[in-house]
């Protein structure tokens, strides 16, 4: 199946730092990917939807300016979390694929966010 | 508004066991996706089974079949012949034609017993 390459894994820093994170769809042209937030054992809950070559899509309640978002190509997205702080902290996973609804989407390993 | 739901915040099962999770939507759209997804400890989200609105045959994947109700508009889990690394969180999600979005349910934490 379509592989979808996340990076960092975990990732610690200071708060007031901001933290980038890379969302790479290896096999295939992703022109949609989208971004979940998820805390321990709770649901993925999306943050935002991003399309190759314009502005995200984010969900209420979601800061735009706080998780910047880029989709510059077809097969990278990435997430930047800016002035982290540790209320930020939570896992950050991707996912990747065309905007049809009978269609599986990718994800990528997800990304643990830990703000001292 | 779309909306899942999945009542069971965890379940016991021996192994060798079948066991049901249950999943509920609600959508206006005629169109939608239904999935499930199980997430191990490691946090990656693996790809179960899915199940069209316009399928009229139940999904199945190996020991994983769906049991697509769309009346009562259900999406239950069935895993048969339960094995330990079964043991996992378990996600049913909807896929619509507005705007493709991927909405999840709160998920179900299964424990397989020796």
């Amino acid at each position: 199946g379509a592989v979808v390459s996340q990076h960092p894994s975990r990732v610690i820093c200071k708060s007031g730092t901001s933290v980038k994170i890379e969302c790479r769809s290896l096999d295939f042209q992703a022109t949609t990917m989208f971004w979940y937030r998820q805390f321990p054992k709770q649901s993925l809950m999306l943050m935002a939807t991003s399309n190759e070559g314009s502005k995200a899509t984010y969900e209420q309640g979601v800061e735009k300016d706080k998780f910047l978002i880029n989709h510059a190509s077809l097969t990278l997205s990435t997430l930047t979390v800016t002035s982290a702080h540790p209320e930020d902290s939570s896992f950050y996973i991707c996912s990747a694929g065309q905007l049809i609804f009978n269609e599986k989407l990718f994800f990528g390993s997800g990304t643990q966010l830990s703000v001292l | 508004a779309q909306k899942i739901t999945q009542t069971q915040p965890g379940m016991f099962v021996q192994e060798k066991e079948a066991v049901t999770l249950d999943c509920t939507y609600d959508t206006s759209d005629q169109s939608y996706g239904l999935f499930w997804y199980k997430q191990p400890s490691s946090g990656e989200m693996i790809f179960l089974i899915y199940q069209g609105s316009y399928d009229e045959q139940n999904a199945t994947e190996g020991r994983y079949s769906l049991n697509f109700q769309k009346a009562r508009k259900s999406a239950n889990l069935v895993i048969s012949a339960s094995q330990l690394g079964d043991s996992a969180m378990y996600f049913c999600a909807m896929r619509t034609n507005q705007g493709g979005k991927l909405i999840f349910g709160q998920g179900t934490e299964l424990s397989v017993k020796p």
